[in-house]
């Protein structure tokens, strides 16, 4: 069975730059079967997609967020990443880590969640 | 962008049926997954390609879609189903990305 955990500060100073990890068990994140997901919510609203990491390292942001976000993936750690630089109040929200199955696009597997709060 | 709008919230009392939609322009064209999520909990994956459970998932949640929109039913509905649920595709743009509809609130009256 899958299972993803994020993990990574809970609290990020304004300005400064968000950084989690996801470690994946269960499953390989060389699979090119899947992408390798990062969703956030904010407190009370809804989910938005942020970026995803594919086979070979092919790579996709929400444009709304591409100038301040990277994904990456350490095959070695069997994990991924995410920055988000620059951070404002407005990032302040519970990220998830997800495994999106590229044949239909859906998320079986979800991380628990880890709220980020941006202090000023 | 691509758009999925829901209700923000369905009201049904215990035993009858829920019915949540989720509209999109063409939306029959794709597949649409939905998804519950209760309070301080990961969204769950309830229906995916339209109309498919995952193993785990009671046969009281269907789902459907055609033309502009996707529903997802809950039938007999219980307590324990209280909670958000989200419809999501996937979009084929400029690249291809996930879509996340609003959120519907389900209260169990």
């Amino acid at each position: 069975q899958v299972q993803l955990q994020e993990s990574g500060p809970g609290l990020v100073k304004s300005s400064e730059t968000l950084s989690l990890t996801c470690a994946v068990s269960g499953g390989s994140v060389r699979s090119g079967s899947y992408y390798w997901t990062w969703i956030r919510q904010p407190p009370g609203k809804g989910l938005e997609w942020i970026a995803y990491i594919y086979y070979k390292g092919i790579t996709n942001y929400n444009p709304s967020l591409k100038s301040r976000v990277a994904i990456s993936v350490d095959t070695s750690q069997n994990q991924f990443s995410l920055k988000l630089s620059s951070v404002t109040a407005a990032d302040t929200a519970v990220y998830y880590c997800a495994r999106g199955d590229s044949g239909g696009g859906d998320f079986q597997h979800w991380g628990q969640g880890t709220l980020v709060t941006v202090s000023s | 962008s691509y758009v999925l709008t829901q209700p923000p919230s369905v009201s049904v009392a215990p035993g009858k049926t829920a019915r949540i939609t989720c509209e999109g322009d063409n939306i029959g064209s794709k597949s649409v997954h939905w998804y519950q999520q209760k309070p301080g909990q990961a969204p769950v994956l309830v229906i995916y390609y339209d109309t498919d459970r995952p193993s785990g998932i009671p046969e009281r949640l269907s789902g459907s879609n055609s033309g502009n929109t996707a529903t997802l039913t809950i039938s007999r509905v219980e307590a324990g189903d209280a909670a958000d649920f989200y419809c999501q595709v996937w979009v084929s743009s400029s690249s291809d990305h996930p879509v996340f509809g609003g959120g519907t609130k389900l209260t169990v009256l």
